[in-house]
């Protein structure tokens, strides 16, 4: 099936700092979605983008729907603690109908 | 209160006795989905459904079933588990499909030994 590719693995940055993150495939995707998931919880949604080339900001997150639609990116601006936890990249492929591909995940450590 | 609810919460079992988590929406949602997650390896989709009656293979639906006789309901059914199925499940629903907010309910934690 569709593979979806996300880096960093892991971040481990102090209060204040900006984040990046990104993930790619080897396939072209109709729609890019980011969650987050917070200890012991499920995922929730973040940022939904549906067009290439789309920037869509969610507070101080923002994504991107990369112009090749093979990637999308997410950035955190001034991070805070409560921005602990694993975010995830998910998608939805060209050819994969309503089946939802996630990556792997970037667990994000903040310290104060 | 609009939530997704699994039961049971945590299951030790053995392999090849089945078993079924059910999972149920109380917000009219078309779309459920059943996903596992492992370290590493992200959440994985198992079953799809978009409606009552119609349900579709994820990545990962091997050793699985499921149905939807129901709106609410989208049991998760595992025939002959084994310990390969040793994981964490999530169900999750949304209004029409998968683009558009995803709730998940609070996890099944499943070893099979």
């Amino acid at each position: 099936g569709q593979q979806l590719n996300q880096s960093p693995q892991s971040m481990f940055i102090q209060e204040g700092e900006d984040v990046s993150m990104n993930c790619t495939s080897s396939s072209i995707f109709n729609t890019w979605l980011w969650y987050k998931q917070d200890p012991g919880e499920g995922p929730v949604l973040l940022i939904a983008l549906y067009k290439a080339g789309e920037l869509t900001s969610n507070g101080r997150l923002t994504a991107q729907f990369g112009i090749t639609r093979k990637d999308s990116f997410l950035n955190i601006s001034a991070s805070i603690p409560s921005d602990v936890g694993i975010y995830f990249c998910a998608g939805l492929g060209e050819t994969s109908g309503s089946r939802l591909t996630f990556g792997e995940g970037t667990q994000l450590t903040v310290n104060p | 209160e609009a939530q997704v609810t699994q039961n049971p919460r945590y299951l030790i079992t053995v392999t090849g006795k089945k078993l079924t988590v059910t999972c149920s929406q109380n917000m009219n949602h078309e779309y459920m989905s059943w996903y596992r997650q492992d370290p590493g390896l992200g959440l994985r989709q198992i079953y799809y459904s978009m409606n009552v009656e119609v349900t579709d293979k994820g990545d990962v639906p091997e050793g699985y079933k499921v149905s939807r006789k129901e709106k609410r309901n989208f049991p998760l059914i595992l025939e002959s588990p084994s310990p390969n199925q040793t994981s964490l499940y999530f169900c999750a629903s949304s209004s029409r499909g998968p683009t558009d907010t995803q709730y998940f309910g609070p996890g099944t934690r499943l070893t099979v030994l």
